[in-house]
């Protein structure tokens, strides 16, 4: 069954340093997202991706945040300059329709 | 934006037991999805149902959209059913960016 990967697991960064998330969407899906989740809390949504722009975002997604779908496979997601808050699971996900989610990155800032 | 509430927000089953989960939203949707939130923090699909009722095994689920709400149904719990369940409904003429629930978590004793 096809599924949406994403690399790394785990990643460990310093705070001020930029950090480049990445996600294999499913092939033949249109729309792109990303989701962050903090700790004990909700999924949050980021942003939307389709037709090679970002079609919606939310207010958590400011200036640090940029993506990027470099190649018909690969859909990133960038942040500037980390910040302690920034510590989260991201998780990617892909649809037609029902929407499915990649493994997520747990990402810790430090 | 719309928003997703999500009852009861801790459940306690002995294992056997059957339970139901609600999801009330506060505008109308085109899409809602119901999630199982595993131990290691995956996101495994349960159901996409912007409307009706469909089965899978032991779970079930039904949403009433012009009523605004989704259940979902455990029948014959186990304890690999513990974890966080959430509901995720599309906001109509949204990028079709899901809006997450804060969860239940429920918890199946031996």
């Amino acid at each position: 069954e096809p599924e949406v990967t994403q690399t790394p697991s785990h990643q460990v960064t310093q705070m001020g340093q930029e950090v480049i998330l990445r996600c294999v969407p499913i092939s033949n899906h249109l729309y792109f997202y990303w989701y962050r989740q903090i700790l004990g809390q909700k999924v949050e949504f980021l942003v939307s991706f389709y037709n090679n722009e970002i079609s919606e975002k939310s207010e958590i997604f400011d200036d640090q945040f940029s993506v990027e779908r470099p190649d018909g496979s690969n859909f990133t997601l960038k942040i500037r300059s980390t910040k302690l808050e920034d510590s989260a699971m991201y998780f990617c996900a892909s649809t037609q329709g029902t929407q499915f989610f990649g493994p997520g990155t747990r990402l810790t800032v430090l | 934006g719309i928003q997703v509430e999500q009852s009861p927000p801790d459940l306690i089953l002995q294992e056997g037991a059957n339970s139901t989960l609600r999801c009330n939203f506060s505008d109308s949707v085109n899409n809602l999805q119901w999630f199982h939130q595993n131990p290691w923090g995956q996101l495994i699909n349960l159901f996409y149902i912007p409307s009706g009722t469909k089965q899978n095994g032991r779970l079930s689920a039904t949403t009433v959209a012009t009523e605004r709400y989704s259940l979902l149904y455990i029948s014959s719990s186990q304890t690999t059913d513990s974890g966080v369940y959430f509901c995720a409904p599309t906001l109509s003429g949204s990028a079709r960016q899901l809006t997450f629930g804060s969860g239940t978590q429920l918890t199946v004793l031996p």
